[in-house]
Order: structure tokens, then sequence, then C-alpha cells
């Protein structure tokens, strides 16, 4: 079965820091990989996600990650982070073929101080 | 679109009675939804995968008797949570699958079970 691992489970930032949360999975064949923000009191929200192309996927509110296949990573970006972008961030994982079904990570709690 | 609402939001019951959560898809018709648990400060953990017109597939270790799920329509999935027990405090999150391969996942806003 898949597995995703997120390394980083607090991770607290300055306005206008970079981000790059890290993301790796356990599986060989073929994955589709999500980033998924839930904002305190929200549902889950999809950023980005990546199936198949350019490595690079850009998401909204100016996150981006790329996907490494040999380092088996999905890390997700921010250039300069804003105290709204606090949340907890999720990586998420479906096996083509595997049923289809979301494989989570454990998240990460950001915490953006002004 | 593929938007999915989850009712309710918060719900306290009583030790050894039954509650009821909905998931409905409002804008398309989702023939495979989930079910997700969540507890605090920890990932989401699936629970059961919900098909239209047969009978859940639980994930290893939950309770299929206890977690009942139903669901009868294209629109509508519902779990049941039944004797529920303190243990069972939790925040239950559906999702619904849209789209075609590689799906695209929604997710509802969630509902907090208390049980006292």
């Amino acid at each position: 079965a898949q597995s995703v691992s997120q390394h980083n489970h607090h991770v607290i930032l300055s306005e206008a820091a970079s981000l790059e949360l890290g993301c790796n999975y356990s599986y060989g064949g073929t994955v589709n990989l999500f980033w998924y923000v839930q904002y305190p009191g929200q549902h889950l929200q999809l950023l980005l996600k990546y199936f198949s192309g350019d490595p690079l996927v850009k998401g909204i509110k100016g996150f981006e990650a790329e996907f490494i296949k040999s380092k088996f990573s999905f890390n997700l970006r921010k250039p300069s982070v804003q105290w709204s972008d606090t949340a907890e961030y999720f990586c998420a994982v479906t096996v083509t073929g595997g049923g289809n079904k979301l494989t989570f990570g454990t998240g990460t709690q950001l915490k953006v101080e002004l | 679109g593929a938007v999915v609402s989850q009712h309710p939001s918060r719900v306290i019951c009583k030790s050894g009675t039954s509650v009821k959560i909905e998931c409905r898809s409002l804008d398309f018709q989702a023939t495979t939804m989930f079910w997700y648990r969540q507890f605090p400060k920890q990932s989401l953990m699936l629970m059961a995968t919900s098909n239209e017109g047969s009978k859940a597939t639980y994930e290893q270790g939950v309770e299929k008797d206890k977690f009942l799920i139903n669901h009868a329509s294209l629109t509508l999935s519902t779990l049941t949570v039944t004797s529920a027990h303190p243990e069972d405090s939790s925040f239950y999150i559906c999702s619904a699958r849209f789209g075609r391969v590689p799906y695209g996942y929604t997710f509802g806003s969630g509902t907090r079970l208390t049980v006292v």
C-alpha cells in the first residue's frame, strides 16, 4: 500500500519568508499527487495537483510544487508567505489502478507570524 | 463546481445513541464517496469507500456494524455512527470523487461529533 510522509509537522515563519514543505511517497508505480490546505474551521481545499506532464505545477495563491520522480517527492513551495497562509497543509496521493483512494500525509501545521 | 455539502457541522449526542451524518453532492453526481476520520492534530484516516447502489468498502480495522454507510442515490451518502461511545468523538469528513481518471476529489466541511 502506498504511504505519504510529511517530515515537517510544525513550521513557523515570519511574513515574507519563503516556504518549502516536504512530501515523500512510497510507491513505484504511476501516482497522482495533491496538496490540500485546511484553514482553521474550514474544509479541505485543493492547492494544486500533478497528474502528468510538466513536473513543476503551479497552484492557487502563489503556491507551486515540483514532482521529482527519482526522489519520490512532491514538495510544496511559496516564495513569500502571508499571515493568511496560516493553515494545515496535507500532501496526498492516489495510485493509478489502486482503487483511486486518496492517501494523506500526516499534515504540516504552518503558522505565519506578522 | 464539484461542491459537497456535509451536515450537521456539529453534533453532541449521548452515549449509546446513534447519529447520522449526511454528505450531498450539490452540482454533480457522485458515484463514489469517501468517509474519513480526523483525530486532533492528525491526518485524515480513510474509513470507507461508499459506492452508489452497492455496499461500502471498509478499511481494515473499521467496524462496519458501528459505522453504517448508505449511498442510495448519486447525490447522497450517509454515515451513521451506531451506539456511539465517547471514543467515537472525532471529526468526520466526507469526500466525493469527480471527473474521470485521474479523478479530482472534493471535501465536505466536516462534522464534529462529541459523545457525552
